[in-house]
């Protein structure tokens, strides 16, 4: 089975634009979707991007995901950053089987 | 739209098992995936396995292999995980979520709330 590296943690300012990478460990980035999970504290977690770069309903278009096959990562982009948007954010992709990897998590700080 | 409610927090002993259930509204549930997540006090997302009510068939981590069971009551609409053995490591918020065709996971249940302590 492969893993989904993210950082532990990113810092940006209200109006900026922040990245977060999740670097999949062995096997290819483009082989399997990637999908990116917002958590606020206490609650349940919501898709912000699935099938690499869609996104569902309601979600702003500031929430973009993206694949790079060179550095075998996905990331997610945020612009026009909002204090709201304060939270965790997991990536997740699945393997040749069909089960499921999440990401460690990466906490997002809106200073 | 499909809502999932799960069963309210647990307490259990070292050793015993638990029972969780999530019952869905809105839609099909027999045309679902439902999967089962856990996060532990803190730390992250941690996939378990799923169910296809349809097929009636369950597939596990491997982590969990033979200690979990995910079953489904099409009559009811509501899935269930059970686990057993259970021991400290296993506190953890539980969530339901409906899994979708490009596994990915919308909506999830509130989440529930098992705690093991002696």
């Amino acid at each position: 089975n492969f893993m989904l590296t993210q950082p532990h943690s990113v810092s940006e300012s209200p109006g900026k634009t922040v990245t977060i990478s999740c670097t999949r460990s062995s096997g290819s980035i483009a082989s399997n979707y990637v999908q990116w999970y917002q958590q606020r504290p206490g609650s349940s977690p919501t898709t912000v991007t699935y099938e690499d770069n869609l996104r569902p309903s309601g979600v702003p278009d500031r929430f973009s995901g993206s694949i790079d096959s060179s550095s075998n990562s996905a990331s997610l982009t945020i612009s026009g950053l909002k204090t709201e948007d304060e939270a965790d954010y997991y990536c997740q992709s699945y393997d040749s089987s069909n089960h499921v990897v999440f990401g460690g998590g990466t906490k997002l700080t809106v200073l | 739209q499909v809502q999932l409610v799960q069963s309210g927090a647990e307490v259990k002993k070292p050793g015993s098992s638990v029972k969780v259930s999530c019952k869905a509204s809105g839609g099909t549930f027999s045309s679902y995936t439902i999967s089962w997540v856990r996060q532990a006090p803190g730390q992250g997302l941690e996939w378990m396995g799923r169910i296809i009510p349809i097929l009636g068939i369950a597939n596990y981590a491997q982590k969990f292999q033979g200690r979990v069971s995910i079953t489904a009551d099409k009559s009811t609409s509501t899935a269930y995980m059970e686990l057993s053995s259970l021991r400290s490591e296993d506190t953890a918020v539980y969530y339901c979520a409906r899994e979708s065709s490009g596994c990915w996971f919308d909506p999830w249940g509130q989440g529930t709330l098992v705690t093991v302590s002696s």
